[in-house]
């Protein structure tokens, strides 16, 4: 079945640093992507939609300056986590489907850690 | 907004006891419904699905169905085992197709 791979799988950052997390659909080319983040023991939140080639679209109250997401192509998402700090540690997991109704894939997540 | 409620956890049960666990939903339009499982270490997994009224989903012994009287969709599996110890996310898809999560309920199945 469909697999989206989401690198790295932790990551520990000093604060202040800039964290890339790549999401990656390895079998069909992924027009929308999908990024959320978790906090213990909540639900998903979702941060911003991908869509290939286009801006990406933010969620209310997610600062798009601090939370880069690029897609470049039909297969690579990215999230920019940029200046760091303490309570952007979160667990940050990727969503992407091949076209408008095709069922949603997820990455195993990102657990950030930013010291 | 659209939105999900489900209930609180940890639900612990021991193996073989039914479990049900309770979803309700808020939406403008047709939604379509999802249940999300997420066990230990691992990404999420769609259990099953509804994508409209009176329609039931089910899957590895898992059973929901879309209620709209009630704007419910209520988990329910019969006889449960350890290895269906996770978190459990009720999700509704809006008519942006993008996916609105219940806050999770944790499952503990005890030998």
């Amino acid at each position: 079945g469909a697999v989206v791979s989401q690198h790295p799988s932790r990551v520990i950052c000093k604060s202040g640093t800039s964290v890339k997390i790549e999401c990656r659909s390895l079998d069909f080319q992924a027009t929308t992507m999908f990024w959320y983040r978790q906090f213990p023991k909540q639900s998903l939140m979702l941060m911003a939609t991908s869509n290939e080639g286009s801006k990406a679209t933010y969620e209310q109250g997610v600062e798009k300056d601090k939370f880069l997401i690029n897609h470049a192509s039909l297969t690579l998402s990215t999230l920019t986590v940029t200046s760091a700090h303490p309570e952007d540690s979160s667990f940050y997991i990727c969503s992407a489907r091949e076209y408008y109704n095709s069922p949603l894939h997820f990455g195993n997540g990102t657990r950030l850690t930013v010291t | 907004g659209d939105s999900v409620t489900q209930m609180e956890g940890p639900v612990t049960l021991s193996e073989e006891a039914f479990l049900t666990i309770n979803c309700t939903y808020t939406a403008t339009g047709y939604p379509s419904l999802f249940w999300y499982v997420q066990y230990p270490g691992e990404g999420l997994q769609l259990l099953l699905k509804a994508t409209k009224a009176d329609d039931k989903g089910s899957n590895k012994g898992f059973e929901a169905t879309y209620r709209k009287e009630t704007t419910s969709f209520h988990l329910e599996k019969g006889s449960v085992q350890v290895s269906d110890s996770a978190v459990y996310f009720c999700a509704l898809s809006d008519s942006w197709g993008k996916l609105q999560f219940g806050a999770g309920t944790q499952v503990v199945v005890t030998p």
